[in-house]
């Protein structure tokens, strides 16, 4: 069964701490998302990676860096966290195919993480 | 750059009747368009896509999208709800050669008894 999984469904942090949230896949994807999920906003694209040591900007960067050392595992990096970072964390992985070709994209359950 | 409306953030619907979920897209290419659900505690997973081809698209637990280039839209719908249909619905566009998709606000369903 095709898998993703983010390390942590819940955290708290305090504002100005450092937040590591990580994403690992087991289907070999090329491909890895993190969005962002708020309501009545539905997700917003933080970055994206389509290989290993690459990464591009998403709609909503600001505040957020990435990194992806191996192919299967992705990190979401908050240098310095926010309140305005509240929210619920999705992490996305597809095949090597475009996205939008297949539209296939597996995501994990979600990390909340609250700021305070 | 591509994006999409979901009208309603809210639809209630009694079990048995249809489901109806509304959706517009703007794109300036061919769009892809796609519609995902996800229920309580759980993340997104695939109920139908739309590439090329056959305008109608049948996905999984009986839902339907019907692509309507004149109309711009992309519309999910469900004869008979059911209570497991109780979800957030969402629909998502991308462009050809376009690693990412643009997600609409979402529309949470809830089933009457």
């Amino acid at each position: 069964d095709v898998k993703v999984t983010q390390s942590s469904r819940y955290l708290v942090k305090r504002t100005g701490e450092k937040v590591f949230l990580e994403c690992v896949q087991d289907m070999d994807h090329e491909n890895m998302f993190w969005y962002r999920q708020d309501p009545g906003l539905g997700l917003r694209l933080i970055y994206f990676s389509y290989d290993v040591k690459m990464k591009e900007k998403g709609d909503i960067p600001e505040g957020y860096s990435v990194s992806r050392e191996k192919k299967e595992r992705f990190s979401l990096i908050l240098e310095s966290a926010s309140t305005n970072q509240t929210s619920m964390y999705l992490c996305a992985s597809s095949p090597s195919e475009i996205a939008g070709r297949t539209g296939e994209l597996f995501f994990g359950e979600g990390s909340r993480l609250t700021v305070l | 750059a591509q994006s999409v409306t979901q009208l309603g953030s809210h639809v209630s619907v009694s079990e048995g009747a249809l489901v109806l979920l509304r959706c517009n897209y703007s794109s300036s290419v061919p769009p892809y368009l796609f519609w995902y659900v996800q229920y309580p505690n759980q993340g997104l997973q695939l109920l139908l896509k739309y590439t090329t081809g056959a305008t109608l698209v049948k996905g999984i637990n009986g839902f339907e999208a019907e692509f309507k280039k004149s109309e711009t839209s992309f519309h999910l719908t469900k004869p008979s709800a059911h209570m497991s249909d109780a979800a957030e619905y969402f629909c998502a566009v991308s462009g050809i050669n376009d690693y990412k998709l643009s997600f609409g606000a979402g529309t949470t369903v809830t089933v009457r008894a």
